[in-house]
């Protein structure tokens, strides 16, 4: 029982390059989100889908894309990182009907 | 505007002390009221949550008291532990798709 995995769990990223973070949930939960973490700031919201083929933005969307092609799998893109986009981004999911939300390991990303 | 303001930002209590941590929200829309744990390295783990209709929640050491008309809620951890010494986020949960606002965070060490 994995619950919420990240790949990856490091990356680094010169300016101007673009890389997709994957998130997978085996919980088989309708809703999925992605949030980034930087210090003083708590976790802030950026995509979320409240189902298959579906997005939707949340506090801080401008930079990133998101994509939910299958219900297990909620991808973050960045097409041109920016150093401003160094963080650590958490993937959560969360069941219909239930308040609860699991969270992935964290993929910390820096941009030089 | 940060719509949840959590404090302090760190603390320090000793083994067998009373933690709290205080939180104050301004959307009223927000219709639970959770607190997350997160280890380093680790992605946040819901600790307790409450409802905005109940003044107090008890899970073993862990208690939460909310003040709906004063739109504050806080976290009491009771003969605090080392292994209590984490980051612990405040949040509010916008109902429909369980979209979570965070607090800044706290971070605790409890010191044996």
């Amino acid at each position: 029982n994995a619950g919420v995995t990240q790949t990856p769990k490091f990356r680094v990223l010169k300016t101007g390059q673009s890389m997709t973070l994957l998130c997978a949930q085996d919980m088989n939960h309708e809703y999925m989100y992605w949030y980034r973490q930087d210090p003083g700031m708590g976790l802030r919201l950026i995509h979320y889908s409240v189902g298959e083929g579906t997005t939707a933005k949340g506090e801080v969307p401008d930079g990133y894309n998101v994509s939910r092609l299958k219900k297990q799998n909620f991808l973050l893109g960045l097409e041109s990182a920016a150093p401003s986009q160094t963080s650590v981004y958490f993937c959560a999911s969360s069941r219909q009907g239930y308040t609860e939300a699991f969270f992935g390991q964290g993929t910390r990303l820096t941009v030089v | 505007q940060q719509q949840v303001k959590q404090s302090p930002q760190s603390l320090i209590v000793q083994k067998g002390g009373i933690s709290i941590i205080n939180c104050a929200y301004e959307n009223t829309a927000f219709d639970y009221f959770p607190w997350y744990q997160q280890f380093p390295g680790k992605g946040p783990a819901l600790l307790i949550a409450i409802r905005p209709d109940v003044s107090e929640k008890k899970e073993g050491r862990f208690t939460i008291s909310f003040n709906k008309s004063a739109k504050q809620f806080s976290l009491h951890i009771m003969d605090s532990q080392p292994g209590d010494s984490a980051t612990y986020f405040c949040a509010g949960l916008q109902g429909g798709y369980n979209k979570l606002i965070f607090g800044a965070g706290t971070r605790l060490a409890v010191h044996p």
